[in-house]
């Protein structure tokens, strides 16, 4: 069965400081892997999607950026975080050339000062 | 105007209630529409998965999707506690376009 990690769970960063975020899949090959930001009370927000190795299409322009190094590895990364990029930031998966069934990762909360 | 308006709520029920969630959406050129419940600090896992019009059972759960009117629904019968959590509604065309949301409390 198919399983998707994300980490660090919780995140407490300084304005101005770097981000990584990564996020793996198991059990599937070749996935369109997403990165979604969640704000409180508010809906999904995607930031970026890859359908295959080094593939990234951004969805809002920002200062976060991802990049997919391996075939079932995400990262989302930032070099300066500003205290608007603070959310729950959700990785998901689906199969290739499948874009409605999602399955989401537990997420990371990043809050930052 | 929004692609997907969901009512955020909150929407309280008493135990064994019928609750109707609901979505319209804009473009009729959507087939593809999805249910999502997310737990409290947690992500969204998918519930309900439909295509086109029409409706779809799974247990306790109804989705209905009327492309006429543009609008999808969620009926949940005999309504558990462990139903509480957020509902997000999602429609694909290119990509998945979510709802705000619902926030759903079940009281025993």
């Amino acid at each position: 069965s198919q399983t998707i990690h994300q980490w660090p769970a919780t995140l407490v960063q300084p304005v101005g400081s770097p981000l990584s975020l990564e996020c793996t899949v198991e059990g599937t090959s070749n996935p369109n892997l997403y990165w979604y930001r969640q704000a409180a009370g508010r809906g999904l927000q995607l930031l970026f999607y890859s359908v295959g190795i080094g593939q990234i299409s951004s969805e809002v322009p920002q200062n976060l950026s991802a990049s997919r190094p391996q075939d079932r590895q995400f990262i989302l990364s930032s070099k300066k975080l500003l205290l608007s990029d603070s959310g729950f930031y959700l990785c998901a998966w689906s199969s290739a050339g499948v874009v409605g069934e999602q399955f989401f990762g537990p997420g990371t909360r990043l809050t930052v000062l | 105007q929004k692609e997907v308006e969901q009512d955020p709520g909150p929407l309280s029920v008493p135990e064994g209630a019928i609750v109707s969630l609901n979505c319209t959406y804009s473009n009729s050129a959507f087939q593809y529409f999805m249910w999502y419940r997310q737990y409290s600090r947690k992500g969204p896992e998918l519930l309900m998965y439909t295509y086109s019009s029409g409706n779809k059972e799974d247990g306790r759960f109804t989705a209905q999707v009327d492309k006429s009117s543009k609008y999808i629904s969620l009926f949940i019968r005999d309504s558990q506690p462990s139903d509480s959590a957020t509902y997000l509604c999602a429609t694909a065309g290119g990509k998945l376009i979510f709802g705000q949301g619902t926030e759903l409390s079940v009281k025993p």
